[in-house]
């Protein structure tokens, strides 16, 4: 089964910076990537799909990239309300396997 | 609105079963391979199984592979999760999930989620 490893597990970041959450794939699964946020108590959310598809709806500060095994998600100028939690998910095959999540905070 | 409403959830015995449904509206439930999602507290996301639009393909996690059955019916516009044998590393809260895609694929993305349905097991 492929593994999906995130990193860091959490971050502190201020309003107004720019952070970068990794993901690593333990085999190749081409560009087929996706990117969800979570807040506490509620549902993830979609933000990326197919490792730089920004969904509808979704600020451009969000952006994906990546290929083959290491990929990346970039919030520019962050936000209040982007502190979450983010997980990247492969759907190279249909075990759609999750990452640990990595929980930005506020610094 | 697109909306999933789940069902079902509650407090089981160890080996115990329960059944979650997941009523879905706003859109054309066939359309759409759907999943479940589940969320142990306090932990992160772990895919479940999914099911094509209409073909009925099934596809299962290997911890849940022989115990869990996902099923739909397209006339009710409702998902199921029949489980059994519950184990107390199943206690999560489960998401209905909707795929992009009518049959799942290396294009999959979750992109409607449930508020969810908390499955506790416990004796």
């Amino acid at each position: 089964d492929i593994q999906m490893t995130q990193s860091p597990s959490s971050l502190s970041a201020s309003v107004g910076d720019t952070v970068t959450i990794t993901c690593r794939a333990s085999q190749t699964i081409s560009g087929y990537l996706n990117w969800y946020q979570q807040k506490p108590g509620k549902a993830p959310k979609l933000l990326i799909s197919v490792a730089s598809r920004l969904q509808s709806g979704v600020p451009s500060r969000f952006s994906g990239s990546g290929s083959g095994t290491d990929f990346s998600l970039t919030i520019s100028s962050l936000q209040p309300e982007d502190f979450a939690t983010y997980y990247c998910q492969q759907s190279y095959t249909t075990r759609f396997t999750f990452g640990g999540g990595t929980k930005v905070e506020m610094k | 609105e697109v909306q999933l409403l789940e069902s079902g959830g509650g407090l089981v015995q160890p080996g115990g079963s329960l059944r979650l449904s997941c009523t879905a509206s706003g859109f054309t439930f066939r359309s759409f391979a759907m999943s479940w999602v589940r969320q142990a507290p306090g932990k992160g996301l772990e895919f479940v199984s999914i099911i094509s639009g209409s073909v009925g393909s099934t596809y299962y996690a290997d911890p849940v592979q022989g115990r869990f059955t996902i099923s739909r019916d397209n006339s009710k516009n409702t998902l199921y999760l029949q489980m059994n044998s519950l184990r107390a590393d199943d206690t999560a809260v489960y998401y209905c999930v909707r795929d992009k895609m009518a049959v799942p694929s290396t294009r999959s993305a979750f992109d409607i989620w449930g508020q969810g349905t908390m499955v506790t097991v416990s004796s």
